[in-house]
């Protein structure tokens, strides 16, 4: 069956560390990205990518890193710079789009998520 | 610039009664809107969308919603609450070219729905 996969699930993590969530798919998406959840606030992007080997920041960039070295994987590294990073996080990917000028189509994908905790 | 607004953040009906999830959006552009729905714990999983076709959308699990370009509206309805309907609700505004966010992508704050035995 084809979907995305995101590990760990659940996520402790000690001030000052660095954490990484892995996101994988097998839906031949060229397009990935990273959401984060907060009660009440809707989903903010975090980063995205179009295409392997690159990748942009979206609106809550700061204190997160991204690599995209193959179409599978867009893991995403929560830096100790974050300074308020318990969360929940979503990776979602999207079907290419039909048009040379079109970002993406709209209908995204989600894995289950993960939940980070700073103990 | 767009918008998108979930008129309720928490609705409570009982099983068996109609829902209504209420959400306006502001948009330059006619945009493509989205439903999505996600329970505890959860990703999200797409109810239905809107993409210029019939007005009328029909999703999964009986919903459906109209898209009122006059009172830029797109509530989203069903006929019968169920319990399993009981989750959170994500009214979402996309414009192809530009604006929302980096993604073109603008989500609401999310309707928690609440089924009553």
């Amino acid at each position: 069956d084809g979907g995305i996969t995101q590990s760990p699930k659940y996520l402790f993590r000690k001030e000052g560390q660095n954490v990484t969530l892995s996101c994988e798919q097998n839906l031949n998406h060229d397009a990935m990205y990273w959401y984060r959840q907060d009660p009440g606030q809707g989903l903010r992007l975090i980063y995205y990518s179009q295409i392997v080997n690159d990748f942009q920041k979206g609106d809550i960039a700061e204190g997160y890193s991204v690599s995209r070295e193959k179409k599978e994987s867009f893991p995403l590294t929560v830096t100790s710079a974050q300074k308020n990073p318990t969360a929940f996080y979503l990776c979602a990917s999207s079907m290419p789009p039909r048009g040379p000028y079109l970002r993406n189509t709209g209908e995204l994908f989600f894995g289950e998520g993960s939940r980070l905790t700073v103990l | 610039a767009q918008s998108v607004t979930q008129l309720d953040s928490h609705v409570s009906v009982s099983e068996g009664t109609p829902v209504l999830l209420r959400c306006n959006y502001s948009s330059s552009y006619s945009p493509s809107l989205f439903w999505y729905v996600q329970h505890p714990n959860k990703g999200l999983q797409l109810l239905l969308k809107y993409t210029s076709a019939a007005t009328l959308v029909k999703g999964i699990n009986g919903f459906e919603a109209e898209f009122k370009k006059s009172e830029t509206s797109f509530h989203l309805t069903k006929p019968s609450a169920h319990m399993s309907d009981a989750a959170e609700y994500f009214c979402v505004v996309f414009y192809l070219y530009s604006g929302g966010g980096a993604d073109g992508l603008t989500f609401g704050k999310g309707t928690h729905l609440i089924i009553q035995p």
